[in-house]
């Protein structure tokens, strides 16, 4: 499967526990982007890298979310001290950086549910 | 003006018919149009695109039309099946730090009748 891929695909923790989630880009994208998507809504843009750099976040990214991509791969998205308001999906996309290719590729997400 | 405005909500339509789905936007700067299919527990998954210099693009049954000078564009998926039946986002791409961030429709959910 050359698709992205997340994991976990659900996630259920208590109020007040940090989580992280894990995103594997297809092979040769080197652009990657998270999205959070509430039930009954889009996906909204949260962040993005290019390679290893974060070059933009959301303001719907508090304090309490981080994301990274240490060595220009895989990513992954943490969130401490969750709210139950984080209970969402999770949405990794993945996309080339040459030729103009602008195609965002999404991954299955990881469900998060805040107890 | 980052909005994008999707209608209608919901949509049934029987087996054969003819699905109409439509957004709007306001920035015109966004340039580049997506439009993504959803089932249930899946990631949304790219269906047809067009940019704002062509107003018309066909895939298969898919096809969307693109009114510029009314910052609208719509999605017609033509003889509608049974396995259409999901959820449809329109998106709009703007360039921002050399990638294009989406800005999403709120979404359809479609179903089509057998």
């Amino acid at each position: 499967d050359t698709g992205v891929s997340q994991d976990p695909r659900h996630k259920i923790t208590k109020r007040g526990q940090n989580v992280t989630f894990r995103c594997d880009p297809i092979s040769e994208h080197n652009r990657l982007y998270w999205y959070r998507q509430t039930l009954g809504q889009g996906p909204e843009f949260l962040t993005y890298f290019q390679n290893e750099a974060q070059l933009e976040k959301s303001r719907l990214l508090s304090d309490r979310f981080s994301a990274e991509r240490p060595k220009g791969s895989f990513s992954t998205l943490e969130i401490q001290r969750t709210e139950q308001g984080d209970s969402a999906m999770y949405l990794c996309a993945s996309s080339r950086a040459w030729g103009g290719a602008v195609e965002q590729f999404f991954g299955p997400g990881t469900r998060l549910t805040v107890l | 003006q980052q909005q994008v405005k999707q209608s209608p909500q919901s949509l049934i339509v029987q087996k054969g018919g003819i699905s109409i789905i439509n957004c709007a936007y306001e920035n015109t700067a966004f340039d580049y149009f997506p439009w993504y299919q959803q089932f249930p527990g899946k990631g949304p998954a790219l269906l047809i695109a067009i940019r704002p210099d062509v107003s018309e693009k066909k895939e298969g049954r898919f096809t969307i039309s693109f009114n510029k000078s009314a910052k609208q564009f719509s999605l017609h998926i033509m003889d509608s099946q049974p396995g259409d039946s999901a959820t449809y986002f329109c998106a709009a791409s703007i360039e921002a730090s050399g990638t294009y961030k989406y800005i999403f429709g709120t979404g359809t959910r479609l179903k089509v009748l057998a």
